[in-house]
């Protein structure tokens, strides 16, 4: 499975760090995706790391420089670092699993989502 | 970048009938093409892995079919729990959700 963090409420400007903890499969294995789903609308994926491998980690376009993804192989959690925050990045961020090496990829576990509020 | 289209965006439908969904892809995708069920407030659900792989514990009313740009997913016999938003998503190059479909009574 896997565990997020609790929910974050961040004035704009502000960073946040968002945690997701893998247990009961192997984590070197894997790959881990981390997908935003703003208020009401639709899943949107935002960056992929390979924790097994140090700087294996791939961002959609949109997000360079916007989030940074980074693993911990010794306690088989990935991080996700949101920063300069807007209230556009209000949202329910999701980590979710893909088995390594296998094709097509697969997202078949996902953690229950960390719930971001960016306000005033 | 690949653009995921899916129709349609909603549809309404009844205990019992059967549901096509379909998902459109801006360019060849092969297989690399999953399914996902989300009801509100939780995290989506795989249902079907690479075009037509019922994922373990899934229901076998759920089927998927295509390849290529254009793919469909299927609930035979549609049940109470089925009630849900449905997305695509595409695992070819990087990754892309289509924009979902929700089925409603």
């Amino acid at each position: 499975q896997l565990v997020q963090s609790g929910a974050e409420v961040r004035k704009p400007g502000a960073s946040v760090n968002i945690s997701c903890k893998a247990s009961g499969f192997t984590f070197s294995n894997s790959y881990l995706h981390w997908v935003r789903q703003a208020p009401g609308q639709g899943l949107e994926w935002m960056a992929i790391i390979n924790p097994s491998v140090f700087g294996a980690t791939t961002y959609a376009q949109k997000f360079q420089g916007k989030v940074a993804v980074t693993g911990d192989m010794s306690t088989s959690t990935v991080y996700l670092q949101l920063s300069s925050l807007r209230s556009e990045d209000s949202a329910v961020y999701y980590c979710a699993r893909v088995v390594a090496h296998v094709s097509p990829p697969y997202m078949d576990v996902w953690g229950e989502g960390t719930t971001v509020i960016v306000s005033s | 970048d690949i653009q995921m289209t899916q129709s349609p965006s909603s549809l309404s439908a009844s205990v019992g009938d059967r549901v096509t969904i379909t998902c459109r892809a801006s360019q060849r995708i092969s297989r690399y093409l999953n399914w996902f069920q989300q009801k509100p407030g939780r995290a989506p659900k795989l249902l079907i892995y690479a075009a037509s792989s019922l994922h373990s514990g899934v229901p076998s009313r759920f089927s998927g079919s295509g390849s290529g740009t254009d793919f469909t997913l299927t609930i035979s016999s549609l049940q109470p729990e089925d009630f849900a938003t449905y997305f695509c998503q595409q695992s070819y190059i990087l990754n892309t959700f289509g924009p979902g479909t929700k089925v409603d009574v």
